[in-house]
């Protein structure tokens, strides 16, 4: 039972335009959603999180959109770059269970083109 | 500066011997710290909770026979293959929160994983 879903596994931009990268959930216990970027052979590394009580968090290039009655969550990178090619996960979690575990996406694979 | 080390980066082993891989916290106690597995193109997969002082808790379908997890001290979690077989071939990450639960300002940190080949 896949509750957190990614369904493009690739996307792929061009130096400068916006990338959007999607993310769908199941469980409506989970009020708290990051995103992560990783690189091969390396760990995931921390981009931008947004709580259930928000819509949308900004930072920098990075805007996260949380719609929670479509379960629906997007990251917007503008203007993207060559360097931001890597796997975005984003994960859930439900702060009511209070064991800090994260449910992740599958990933998509985003690749900026110059 | 990274927040946590994990160690080693990749290891290649017979199959029937036994893998520890580490998990360090640099900058603060954790008193939780979690074991992801990744299999090739999938996502990360919860192995384990690591509680300091205590038994980890195993997610549903991870042996914990097999895979041995001792949280001795509030900056170390180690993480045992024990008689590994190919199928165990894995990127193994570890995580952790400062608290040691998640909260909208304290995301999971990750170390930069460990690719096991078992051969």
């Amino acid at each position: 039972d896949q509750q957190v879903k990614q369904n493009s596994p690739s996307l792929s931009v061009q130096e400068g335009r916006i990338s959007i990268l999607n993310c769908d959930y199941t469980n409506s216990m989970f009020d708290y959603f990051l995103w992560y970027k990783k690189y091969p052979a390396e760990g995931p590394t921390f981009l931008i999180s947004i709580s259930s009580i928000k819509d949308k968090n900004e930072d920098g290039r990075f805007t996260v959109f949380l719609n929670k009655s479509a379960k629906h969550l997007s990251l917007h990178i503008v203007p993207s770059q060559p360097g931001d090619s890597a796997v975005y996960f984003c994960a859930a979690s439900a702060s009511a269970s209070n064991t800090g575990k994260l449910i992740f996406g599958q990933g998509t694979t985003l690749q900026v083109k110059p | 500066g990274a927040v946590v080390s994990q160690h080693p980066s990749w290891v290649i082993c017979k199959s029937g011997t036994s893998v520890k891989i580490e998990c360090r916290s640099l900058d603060f106690q954790a008193t939780t710290m979690f074991w992801y597995r990744q299999f090739p193109k999938q996502s990360l997969m919860l192995m384990a909770t690591s509680n300091e002082g205590s038994k980890a808790t195993y997610e549903q379908g991870v042996e914990k026979d097999k895979f041995l997890i001792n949280h001795a001290s509030l900056t170390l979690s180690t993480l045992t293959v024990t008689s590994a077989h190919p199928e165990d071939s894995s990127f193994y990450i570890c995580s952790l929160t400062g608290t040691g639960l998640l909260s909208y300002n304290s995301p999971l940190h990750f170390g930069n994983g460990t690719r096991l080949t078992v051969t």
